[in-house]
């Protein structure tokens, strides 16, 4: 079946890295997303990466793929207050890509 | 990138009636949206593939027939939620494709939080 798993919560101080996985279980996944939604708002596509690739960075975000062990995770260098937000792992599957599964979400917290 | 407009983007409605909500690509042509649901702290939930010129696929165990919807044209689809609930209270959020095909990405909408009282 198609499952994308993530942790709930992920506490970070400020200036840190966070660093948040996800395991999934389709192997046909052509790709990867992250997204961030706000409180209240809906949700941006942060970055995406194909399933061939292993590695993909963009400013302060590195997406790391392992497609062997179906894990994605996302960093984010230098933590800062404004990343606070849920971070929802999605993988594309289905015959023509088309449809987006998503993760549970992450909550990631900031702390000074 | 993309625009998707969706609206409104907050409806309170009374048990028993009905209400729409519009997804709009502003700026490309979608021939495929989807539609989500997303209850308070828990991810969201494809609920239907809308298909422009044909009938809606939906998930298993989502109701056509409560929640119908239209892709009447490549930029514009509606869920209309029919003899709301409270317990259809939730946050729903449209996606559109640009393009057809793996090499595409989706574009979301910023939701429309539906409140049934």
């Amino acid at each position: 079946g198609e499952d994308v798993e993530q942790s709930l919560f992920l506490s970070v101080r400020e200036g840190d890295s966070s660093v948040i996985n996800c395991t999934y279980t389709d192997s046909s996944s052509t790709y990867l997303y992250w997204y961030k939604q706000e409180p209240g708002a809906g949700l941006q596509l942060l970055t995406y990466i194909f399933s061939n690739m292993d590695m993909k960075q963009d400013q302060r975000l590195t997406v790391l793929l392992n497609k062997k062990d179906k894990h994605l995770s996302l960093r984010i260098a230098d933590t800062q207050t404004g990343d606070s937000a849920i971070y929802f792992c999605a993988e594309s599957i289905g015959s023509s890509a088309s449809k987006i599964i998503f993760g549970s979400g992450t909550r990631l917290s900031i702390r000074p | 990138g993309a625009v998707v407009s969706q609206h409104p983007s907050r409806v309170i409605c009374k048990s028993g009636t009905s209400v729409k909500i519009e997804c709009r690509s502003l700026d490309f042509q979608a021939t495929t949206m989807f539609w989500y649901r997303q209850f308070p702290k828990q991810s969201l939930m494809l609920m239907a593939t809308s298909n422009e010129g044909s009938k809606a696929t939906y998930e298993q165990g989502v109701e056509k027939d409560k929640f119908l919807i239209n892709h009447a044209s490549l930029t514009l689809s509606t869920l209309t939620v029919t003899s709301a609930h409270p317990e259809d209270s939730s946050f729903y959020i449209c996606s559109a494709r640009k393009g057809q095909g793996r090499n595409t990405e989706a574009f979301f909408g910023q939701g429309t939080r539906l409140t049934v009282v």
